[in-house]
């Protein structure tokens, strides 16, 4: 029983490019959500989508961020025209439907912008 | 703003004592409560949760939660320096009609050998 599956585990970007994380939940989970932490800082919640539908994009940011959770395969997180400031960890959580526990994490995505 | 407090700390203790994390939140409306750890370039790690006024006891580790000071804390017993990471904890609460947990930034603790 695979956990929550983040990949790349690293990704280097040059400043303008695109950058395209995935995740693919655990089995039987259908909530998925986006969480980025800055070096030395907490978790801030991105967005929390379940199956084609984006439930609340609250923390993300108004240009430059996308989110989906398609039918088929992985949720992807795409970052477009990246800056310095998007280098940070992305981690991807799910959980099943009507879970009181908490979420269990993927390894993360760590992208770095050059 | 709903919000997760913690120290970040760090906190030093010797191996062997009792570690001891605090926590305070402001929703009152929050209704469980997580703690996970995080060792330095990974993921975090789910390790205790509770939702009940008083202790939860897990091996070494024991939640304790009072609903009326909105205040969470883990003890760590016997500490060892594989303890040494940082430990986030967290608060799920009802907002725009789901679910939503929301982090603190987090307690770095040292376990110094």
């Amino acid at each position: 029983n695979a956990g929550v599956m983040q990949n790349p585990r690293h990704l280097v970007r040059r400043r303008g490019q695109e950058a395209r994380l995935r995740c693919s939940p655990m089995k039987g989970h259908s909530h998925v959500y986006w969480y980025r932490q800055l070096p030395e800082e907490g978790l801030k919640f991105m967005v929390y989508l379940q199956k084609e539908n984006i439930i609340d994009e609250s923390g993300m940011p108004k240009e430059r961020f996308s989110a989906e959770f398609p039918k088929e395969g992985p949720s992807i997180l795409r970052i477009q025209q990246v800056v310095r400031g998007d280098s940070a960890a992305y981690f991807c959580a799910s959980s099943p439907l009507g879970s009181v526990r908490g979420y269990t994490f993927g390894s993360g995505t760590r992208l770095t912008v050059v | 703003q709903k919000e997760v407090e913690q120290n970040s700390g760090p906190l030093s203790v010797p191996e062997g004592a009792i570690a001891s994390l605090n926590c305070t939140y402001s929703d009152r409306g929050s209704q469980s409560f997580f703690w996970y750890r995080q060792y330095s370039g990974k993921s975090p790690e789910l390790i205790m949760f509770i939702y009940s006024n008083g202790d939860k006891e897990d091996g070494r580790f024991t939640a304790q939660l009072n609903k009326a000071s909105q205040y969470v804390s883990l003890l760590i017993r016997d500490s060892q320096p594989s303890d040494s990471a940082t430990y986030l904890c967290a608060a799920r609460s009802l907002s725009g009609g789901y679910q939503k947990v929301t982090f603190g930034t987090g307690t770095k603790l040292q376990v110094i050998p």
